[in-house]
């Protein structure tokens, strides 16, 4: 049980175009889920966290306009980077919150490239 | 504000010794404490989860312990093999809610 799936897992992109990214909760429901970005070498620095039907909550830093985030139903929430810069080449995880809130299980991570 | 502190430096051991990882933490009592591991291009996988009233806690080669005088958790595998080289974080929940991580420790087992 608690398999995120994330999708793609891997993409390149031009300067300038928006790319989303999928987060599924496939055996459970996630009322909230997480956005995460990770560079290489370092720990993963939380972006959002996203809440079913409600506007998502952004980290200090984090641009909202920039990263859109929805969460649409209680196993879907995206991450759309919009007019992507190459400094917004990064490791992107979503995670979900089991339902007692104690862990998150996380999703296999997408590897964007912006050229 | 809460810090987590992980060996910076690579662990490498021989197949068959024991790992122990060391994790600690500053400026907050968390009343848990968790342990992930993460493969190279991998998002992190779930492992332990050890709460403040338990002093360890066990899963198959994996055990853990937490001492909250000293503000530190310890991550063990026994038996270590060649399959268990990856990066191990440690994360807690801040006393804001949200799950921060360590920077990670990463293992290498020699065969």
């Amino acid at each position: 049980g608690a398999v995120v799936s994330q999708h793609p897992s891997r993409v390149i992109c031009k300067s300038g175009t928006s790319v989303k990214i999928e987060c599924r909760s496939l055996d459970f429901q996630a009322t909230t889920m997480f956005w995460y970005r990770q560079f290489p070498k370092q720990s993963l620095m939380l972006m959002a966290t996203s809440n079913e039907g409600s506007k998502a909550t952004y980290e200090q830093g984090v641009e909202k306009d920039k990263f859109l985030i929805n969460h649409a139903s209680l196993t879907l929430s995206t991450l759309t980077v919009t007019s992507a810069h190459p400094e917004d080449s990064s490791f992107y995880i979503c995670s979900a919150e089991s339902g007692g809130g104690e862990t998150q299980y996380f999703g296999p991570g997408t590897r964007l490239l912006v050229l | 504000s809460q810090k987590i502190e992980q060996n910076s430096e690579a662990l490498n051991i021989q197949e068959g010794k024991t790992a122990t990882l060391t994790c600690n933490y500053t400026n907050y009592s968390p009343a848990y404490l968790q342990w992930y591991r993460q493969d190279p291009g991998r998002g992190p996988v779930f492992l332990l989860l050890i709460r403040e009233n338990e002093k360890e806690k066990r899963k198959e080669r994996l055990k853990v312990t937490f001492d909250t005088t000293l503000k530190q958790s310890l991550f063990h595998i026994t038996a270590s093999q060649p399959a268990d080289s990856a990066t191990y974080l440690c994360a807690l929940y801040n006393q804001g809610g949200k799950l921060i991580f360590g920077q990670g420790t990463e293992l290498s087992v020699k065969p």
